[in-house]
């Protein structure tokens, strides 16, 4: 069972490039989600999305777009990479808190490592 | 909105020593609250929860009690090891309906042989 998984796990960019981090999940869950890590910041959400087709913006959303196309996927698009980009990533998914299953557990990726030079 | 306010670290302790990590919250009605671990290299996995207000939470021997009069969450353990180095994360998921989490900003935990 692979859970939720994240590529790449590092990226080193340069300011002004863009790129994609891929977020796929096998556990069919509608709530998926991206934060970000900084030392000192703890995690601070910057988009999620309710299902298939619906997404909305977190604490953080300037510099980052996302689309959720199909229930598995949820990509992480970075317009034109800048130094204040430099973090680390997590995705992490959940299922509904309509459903029954849902056990209020968000269940996280490994994490990618960008640095933007 | 809501909030989560946790003892800021690194907290160094040698094997067998006693934890406890403070956590407070601020949130409008009665959020779930939660502790997430992150060993180094990994990302964040469940510790333990609590849904409601007396709720202990426990798991690996790791402990803690959903005190609404005191908005507080305090994570505990009696005996640390040194396998229990790790970041811990206190979070809350607030209105009825949302699957986000607040989290706090971690705390850094060392235990030492």
């Amino acid at each position: 069972n692979a859970g939720v998984t994240q590529t790449p796990k590092f990226q080193v960019l340069k300011t002004g490039q863009s790129m994609t981090l891929q977020c796929a999940q096998d556990m069919n869950h509608e709530y998926m989600s991206w934060y970000r890590q900084d030392p000192g910041m703890g995690l601070r959400l910057i988009h999620y999305s309710v299902g298939a087709g619906i997404t909305d913006q977190g604490e953080v959303p300037n510099g980052y777009n996302v689309s959720r196309s199909t229930t598995e996927d949820f990509p992480l698009r970075l317009l034109s990479a800048a130094p204040s980009q430099t973090s680390v990533y997590f995705c992490a998914s959940s299922y509904s808190t309509y459903r029954d299953t849902n056990t209020g557990e968000l269940f996280f990726g490994e994490g990618s490592r960008l640095t933007v030079l | 909105g809501d909030s989560v306010t946790q003892m800021e670290g690194p907290v160094t302790l040698s094997e067998e020593a006693f934890l406890t990590i403070n956590c407070t919250y601020t949130a409008t009605g009665y959020p779930s609250l939660f502790w997430y671990v992150q060993y180094p290299g990994e990302g964040l996995q469940l510790l333990l929860k609590a849904t409601k207000a007396d709720d202990k939470g426990s798991n690996k021997g790791f402990e803690a009690t959903y005190r609404k009069e005191t908005t507080s969450f305090h994570l505990e353990k009696g005996s640390v090891q040194v396998s229990d180095s790790a970041v811990y994360f206190c979070a809350l998921r607030g209105r009825s309906g949302s699957e986000k989490l607040v989290f706090g900003k971690g705390t850094k935990l060392t235990v030492n042989p």
